[in-house]
Order: structure tokens, then C-alpha cells, then sequence
């Protein structure tokens, strides 16, 4: 069984492109949770999605940031017109269900914008 | 809202001694759920060890060990026999215990150096 699979692992992009993060859960795995790691800090909690929905954005940027885990393929976290500050590690975790004691990460996309 | 704290930013331990990194936190909540994550230099965030907060026994895996006091707010991890292979970040990290509210809330960790 397949681990929580993050790519890419590496992402370079100029300020004002997009980023583009995918995560395919284990599976089983309908819950996703994604975090935000910036240099030298913890992670920091950013959007919890089911399929097809969104259930906790509380932890989201209001601008420019979206996720998306569609019925088919892997979960999807879009940043648009990247700025310096975005440049951190990404990473996803997944969960069977709601009530799982323990979640499951990735190893992480680390986002360098230059 | 919840909030772990770190105080030790780094740490160091000889090799096949024993050390004991610190973590509190702050809640309103009666149940909940504490860990201990592992953060090597790939970037891997490994659990380490899980404590339920209903439970007075302290968790203990292997060389790993926590010392959790309740009215405290405290969570602390103990690694006996120290392994170069334990060197790492290491990241307390707490969760409310209620469905559909799993996400986790990390400290921002605590460096830890093995001296051969």
C-alpha cells in the first residue's frame, strides 16, 4: 500500500505564475488535510477536504489560494500570482475518516518562488 | 484557540544518552490528542508516538517515552539510548478530539543534534 504521494517534490516558479501541488491520498483514504511548513516554523494548518467538498478552510489565505479533491484524481492545491512569501514546504497528509486518531503525510512539495 | 509551545529550539545528546525535549499547550478542551512528530532532513514527517488525553498511563514506544501531565499542559518526550538516527527536528503537535476537526496543531519544534 502506496504511502501519501506528493509531487512534485521540488517547484520553482517566477512571482506572478501559478502553482499547481497534487496529493493522492493512501488508499482508502477519503480525507485530506493539507499545511503549510515556512522556514524554520511548524506546520501550519490550511484546508481539510473530503471529496468533491471543502470542510474546513479556516486556515487558507483569502486570496489566491484554492484546493480542490475531485471524485477521480488526486487533491489539487492552486496557488495563483505566486509572491516570495508563498516559497515554504507543502505538505499533504490523509486519513480514512473523521474520527482516525492519526493522519498520514507526504514528504512534501517545497515551492521556491524566485 | 489552541496553541503549542516549544521552548527549546535545540537540542543536543550524546550518543546512547538520554534526552527529554519539552512541549505545552493550551486548551479549553477536556479530550483531545497529542503526538510527537519526526522531521528528518528529507522532509518526512514520521510519528513518533500518540498520547490520548483520556488516558493517565504516559505512552511508551520502544526508546521513546512521554511524560504527559494533564493539568499541567504538558507533553514532554524522552528518548533513551540515543541514536545517530535520531537526529532530527521534532515537532509536539495537538488535535481536538471531535469528527470532522482532525487537523493538527504543531509547535515549532525543537532541533535535535546526536554527538557520536
Amino acid at each position: 500500500n502506496a504511502g501519501v504521494m506528493q509531487n512534485p517534490r521540488h517547484l520553482v516558479r517566477r512571482r506572478g505564475q501559478e502553482a499547481r501541488l497534487r496529493c493522492s491520498p493512501m488508499k482508502g483514504h477519503s480525507h485530506v488535510y493539507w499545511y503549510r511548513q515556512l522556514p524554520e516554523e511548524g506546520l501550519k494548518f490550511m484546508v481539510y477536504l473530503q471529496k468533491e467538498n471543502i470542510i474546513d478552510e479556516s486556515g487558507m489565505p483569502k486570496e489566491r489560494f484554492s484546493a480542490e479533491f475531485p471524485k477521480e484524481g488526486p487533491s489539487i492545491l492552486r496557488i495563483q500570482q505566486v509572491v516570495r512569501g508563498d516559497s515554504a514546504a507543502y505538505f499533504c497528509a490523509s486519513s480514512p475518516s473523521p474520527s482516525t486518531t492519526e493522519a498520514f503525510f507526504g514528504q512534501g512539495t517545497r515551492l521556491t518562488v524566485v | 484557540a489552541q496553541t503549542v509551545t516549544q521552548s527549546q529550539p535545540e537540542m543536543s545528546v550524546q550518543e546512547a544518552e538520554t534526552v527529554t525535549l519539552s512541549c505545552t499547550y493550551d486548551t479549553s478542551e477536556s479530550d483531545y490528542y497529542l503526538f510527537w512528530y519526526k522531521q528528518p532532513p528529507s522532509r518526512q514527517m514520521i510519528l513518533v508516538i500518540r498520547q490520548e488525553a483520556y488516558k493517565q498511563q504516559n505512552a511508551t514506544e520502544n526508546r521513546f517515552s512521554v511524560n504527559f501531565q494533564k493539568a499541567a499542559k504538558s507533553f514532554s518526550l524522552k528518548i533513551s539510548d540515543s541514536q545517530l538516527g535520531d537526529a532530527a527536528m521534532y515537532f509536539c503537535a495537538y488535535r481536538r478530539d471531535q469528527t470532522g476537526a482532525n487537523n493538527l496543531f504543531f509547535g515549532t519544534g525543537t532541533r535535535l543534534t546526536v554527538i557520536p
